[in-house]
């Protein structure tokens, strides 16, 4: 158990859709990534918030989007959705002040997308 | 971040050492190797990483050589719970936080 909560586990919809995505970083540690990993695409980053703010982005679509809470846990909006954005959709945490990133990243297990 | 290439696959006995190797030819002196595994579909797990000298933790050494072009992961032990895919990474510290994660190394240990 790596202390990172994702919910939900699973999720079906329809093309057109916008579901949003739910993490819980571990206690104390102040950054959050998202990651999507799709059977043809490896795991791809989206996004990363550090204590609130957008620290990096990736390759996230602007149908795409992400917020931190003063609380830390994150969210990500997927809006518009297509077929092709069927994936588990992955959120990491870790602990790092800026200017000290230790490479350590705890891994939720995910939450499968599946859209029809 | 420098490049790593990995062999797609490999696989070894249970209770032999898994040895993973991952050339990284290109890597810059304040490039760091990191290595992560993911089990079928679960979240990707952190293993160990090393900046020049050899590390070892409760899951794994990774031995980097003197020139640091290339590293090799060991499993001294591996077991059924170790087929994996398992992720060679090449990071600055200081190129922000993200890890880019490449196709890595597919092992399957048979009993």
């Amino acid at each position: 158990d790596s202390g990172v909560t994702q919910t939900p586990k699973h999720l079906i919809t329809a093309t057109g859709q916008r579901v949003t995505l739910r993490c819980s970083p571990r206690s104390g540690d102040l950054s959050v990534y998202w990651y999507q990993q799709s059977l043809d695409q490896g795991l791809q980053f989206l996004i990363q918030y550090y204590n609130g703010e957008e620290r990096a982005k990736g390759n996230i679509l602007e149908r795409f989007s992400a917020q931190q809470f003063p609380d830390l846990h994150s969210e990500l909006n997927l809006s518009s959705l297509e077929l092709g954005d069927s994936a588990l959709y992955f959120c990491a945490s870790s602990v790092e002040v800026i200017g000290t990133f230790t490479g350590e990243l705890f891994f939720g297990e995910g939450s499968r997308l599946t859209v029809l | 971040d420098a490049k790593t290439t990995q062999p797609p696959s490999m696989d070894c006995a249970e209770g032999r050492a898994a040895n993973l190797p991952c050339n990284h030819s290109t890597i810059s002196g304040n490039e760091y190797v990191y290595w992560y595994r993911q089990i079928h579909s679960q979240g990707p797990q952190y293993i160990i990483h090393g900046l020049k000298n050899n590390e070892t933790n409760e899951m794994a050494s990774l031995i980097i050589t003197e020139d640091r072009k290339s590293s090799t992961l060991i499993l001294p032990h591996a077991t059924l719970r170790d087929t994996a895919v398992y992720y060679c990474i090449v990071k600055k510290k200081s190129s922000g936080d993200k890890l880019t994660f490449g196709t890595g190394t597919r092992l399957a240990v048979r009993p």
